[in-house]
Formats: C-alpha cells, structure tokens, sequence
C-alpha cells in the first residue's frame, strides 16, 4: 500500500550536532511539508516543497533546511540542534493542484 | 501575519453530548478548512474538511460549519464516545493556490463514561 514514512522515530542528540530527518511517501504527491509540534503551539510549518528541486520556508525556518532531489523525499535537516529544536515533527504530503494533507507517523526529537 | 485561533483549548462533555469548538481566521482569501485528530502518539488524521464555496458539510456525527463573512469554522460532534476523546485541530489553508496550511493551537477534547 501506499504511505508515508518517517525515520528515525525516535532520536536523542546532542547540542551542536547537524542531524537529518527522513520522510519518504510512495504516493507520488508533489508536495511535502515539514511540521513541528510543540504544546501550546499546535502544528507550525518548517519548509514545504512543490516539485523536484523547489524548497520554501514556513514560519519557523531558522536552524533547518530541506532538500527535494526526487519526488519521493524530503530530508530536514537540523544544521546545528539547539535544545530549542526539542520537538515532534511531522511530515506531510499532498496531490498536486488539491489541499487534504496527509501526515506521517512523526518523529520525536530530543537535543540535550 | 496569518493565524488561526482555536477556542477552547480543552473541553470536557458526558458522553452522549455534544461538543463544539470554534476557528477563527485572519486571511480573508482561505478558502479551504480541514479538520484533524489526533490520538496521543499518533500522526493527526483528517476527519472533516470544508471548501468556501459550502457552509455546512455532514458526515455521521461530525459537522463542520464556515461563516466566511465573520470568518470563523466551528467543529461539531453529536453523541460523543470515549473513542472521540482526543486532541482536535482545525487549519486554514492561507492563500488560495499555495495549498500551505495555518493550524489552530489545538482542543483536547474528553468525553466522560
């Protein structure tokens, strides 16, 4: 079937260090988008891609960056984890040229 | 900037209740209003969306009305079920074409046996 995927689930890392979050769907949607959840804040968007090779901030950009080299994919990768960046974060993907959004099963980070 | 307020943010009703919560937006060209749920540890999942063009849409116990003059979305459930406790969000897809999304803060909702 097809889905949306995420890895690791679950990551501990220290301050400083660059990590990298996978998101993968074998739905063949165009777009994606990254979230992180926070208590108090709900879901806010990190970086969202339409295509191959577009990236675009969201509201919470600072410290992350997104790649899109296939339809596929889309890393986030935390250049430099701060303990600020202690979050769950969501992947989501969406048909070209529709809104519904549909989310992976999220991965929880933790920066000491 | 572009927000969507959530109210409230946690409710609890007997079961067999009914339960409303309310969206407000601020970006007047939204014109698409999803409904999520989420169970805890879970992934949010949709539940209910609704386009500008309708004002009330129906499935099962689950309603969603929009007023776009005032700009708000309310959420309603009718004879609640522990299974429908969970965390409730609405969003708004900002700007027409750009297919992001502004979430609200979220509603824990408990249903009481």
């Amino acid at each position: 079937d097809a889905e949306i995927t995420q890895s690791p689930r679950h990551k501990i890392t220290e301050t400083g260090r660059q990590v990298t979050l996978a998101c993968h769907q074998t739905w063949n949607h165009n777009n994606m988008f990254w979230y992180r959840q926070d208590l108090g804040h709900g879901l806010r968007l990190i970086h969202y891609s339409y295509g191959v090779h577009d990236t675009n901030k969201g509201e919470v950009s600072d410290g992350y960056s997104v790649s899109r080299s296939n339809t596929e994919d889309l890393p986030l990768t935390l250049e430099s984890a701060a303990s600020s960046q202690t979050s769950v974060y969501f992947c989501a993907s969406s048909v070209r040229g529709a809104e519904t959004q549909y989310f992976g099963p999220g991965t929880r980070l933790l920066v000491l | 900037g572009e927000n969507v307020e959530q109210h409230p943010s946690t409710l609890s009703v007997q079961e067999g209740d009914s339960a409303v919560i309310k969206c407000t937006y601020s970006d007047s060209a939204s014109n698409y209003f999803p409904w999520y749920k989420q169970e805890l540890g879970k992934r949010p999942q949709l539940i209910i969306d609704i386009r500008s063009n309708v004002g009330e849409k129906k499935d099962q116990r689950i309603a969603v009305t929009l007023n776009k003059t005032a700009k708000h979305f309310s959420l309603h459930i009718t004879e609640t079920q522990p299974e429908d406790s969970a965390v409730y969000f609405c969003a708004a897809s900002t700007t027409s074409g750009t297919y992001k999304y502004i979430f609200g803060t979220g509603t824990r909702l408990k249903v009481l046996a």
